[in-house]
């Protein structure tokens, strides 16, 4: 079975310094995984996707994450937080098919 | 191309009624999926479907319904609605099951 574990709800980091969302997956074979974003009153947004081709996933705005299978862990990072990336952000793991499985969510405040 | 769009945005009904939201996705795209999003239970899946077929099936009552037509456009009906189906309903489309999904602006649906 496959499920995906966000483990903070809340950050609040400050302009300018590192962000670091944290993301545990379970998943029986070889998934992929996504991180989306969420801007208030909005629908999702696609920052990266993983599939197995590079631990070391490029997204936009000057996100990545990387796969670690041996910690199965796919961690979001940004070198510096602008004031324009609060917002939820969602863990997501492929289940058979074409179901998705979303972690809870993670609220990112960016203190100015 | 034209992202995902759905209609309408935002909808009022009361309960024991029952509603049709729309989901036209990206050209091309043959999946289509749909997800609840509520503040208690989060991101939910509720169906799949893929070339006019369901493929997968979330864990809803069968109130909740969806079909697709030969141009992929997709609806989901909710019958007999009760106060807890007031949610944003998300859908979202690819070109094939497992790849990365496209979410649209969602419907807000609020039941009184």
């Amino acid at each position: 079975a496959q499920s995906v574990t966000q483990l903070d709800s809340h950050v609040s980091v400050s302009e300018g310094t590192p962000v670091l969302l944290r993301c545990n997956y379970s998943s029986s074979y070889s998934p992929s995984l996504f991180w989306y974003v969420q801007h208030p009153n909005k629908g999702l947004q696609l920052l990266l996707k993983y599939t197995s081709a590079a631990t070391l996933v490029k997204g936009i705005n000057g996100f990545e994450a990387e796969f670690k299978k041996s910690e199965t862990s796919f961690h979001l990072t940004k070198p510096s937080a602008h004031m324009s990336d609060a917002a939820e952000y969602f863990c997501v793991v492929t289940g058979t098919g074409n179901q998705f499985y979303f972690g809870t969510g993670t609220s990112l405040t960016v203190i100015p | 191309k034209a992202g995902v769009t759905q209609t309408p945005r935002y909808l009022i009904k009361t309960r024991g009624q029952q509603v049709t939201l729309s989901c036209s996705p990206i050209s091309g795209h043959r999946s289509v999926s749909w997800y609840q999003q509520t503040p208690g239970q989060g991101l939910q899946f509720l169906f799949e479907y893929f070339s006019e077929t369901q493929r997968n099936k979330g864990n809803f009552p069968g109130r909740f319904s969806g079909r697709q037509f030969s141009n992929s456009r997709s609806e989901m009906n909710v019958s007999t609605l009760e106060l807890g189906d007031s949610a944003l309903y998300l859908c979202a489309s690819s070109l094939w099951t497992r790849e990365t999904q496209y979410f649209g602006p969602g419907t807000r649906l609020l039941v009184l």
